[in-house]
């Protein structure tokens, strides 16, 4: 089974910093990873996704992402963060079972912003 | 267009009493998946149809839940005998076809309370 490691529950950036969420995945066959943000009392909504076409996604409101095979992460960074950005944050690989393609996901990151 | 509605949002329910939790899907999509977001357990997957047939249960977690498709379009998630640690968040995701890496769209969820 493909599993994903998101290390650090909670991370706090000032506005306008970097913001660097971490994500490394296991798998045995090429994977497909997202980025979903979830707001408070809101259910998860896409940032961007991996498929194996570029190695660099770009994604919404910023978000973009890296592929590195040799360090197995796919981690997200947004260059300048804003205060709408405090969420939580779930990296997730797509899991085929043989019947289903099932999200697997990580712990999830929980982003504070601070002014 | 509409995305993914589920009903209620909200659900506060007595140990023992059942339960029914609905899922609204994109219109097209063939492919429709219950997740349980809890603190303790994180996100888990639950069920996934493939059109009105269930073929990975997998993740049920006891003959108390059980889940329908019908017309290829609603679902409803049943859970009996509500007990406390059934207490989480439940998220329907709908996809297009249901392939590997396909892209999951995720409803606002319903939080189920069980006191």
């Amino acid at each position: 089974a493909q599993s994903v490691t998101q290390l650090g529950s909670h991370v706090s950036v000032s506005e306008g910093a970097l913001v660097l969420l971490r994500c490394n995945y296991s798998s045995s066959v090429p994977p497909y990873l997202f980025w979903y943000v979830q707001y408070p009392n809101q259910g998860l909504q896409l940032l961007l996704k991996y498929t194996s076409a570029a190695t660099l996604v770009k994604g919404i409101n910023g978000f973009e992402a890296e592929f590195k095979k040799s360090e197995t992460s796919f981690h997200l960074t947004k260059p300048s963060a804003h205060m709408s950005d405090a969420a939580e944050y779930f990296c997730a690989v797509s899991d085929y079972t043989g019947t289903a393609s099932k999200l697997t996901f990580g712990t999830g990151t929980r982003l504070q912003v601070t002014l | 267009g509409a995305g993914v509605s589920q009903s209620p949002s909200n659900k506060v329910t007595e140990k023992g009493k059942d339960v029914e939790l609905r899922c609204d899907p994109i219109s097209g999509h063939t492919a429709l998946y219950w997740y349980r977001q809890s603190l303790g357990q994180g996100l888990e997957f639950l069920i996934y149809f493939q059109g009105n047939s269930a073929p990975d249960k997998s993740g049920l977690p006891s003959d108390r839940f059980s889940a329908e498709r019908t017309g290829g379009s609603v679902s409803t998630l049943t859970i009996q005998r509500t007990q406390q640690e059934d207490s989480a968040v439940y998220l329907c995701a709908s996809s297009l076809t249901g392939g590997v890496g396909d892209t999951q769209y995720f409803g606002p969820g319903t939080r189920l309370t069980v006191l």
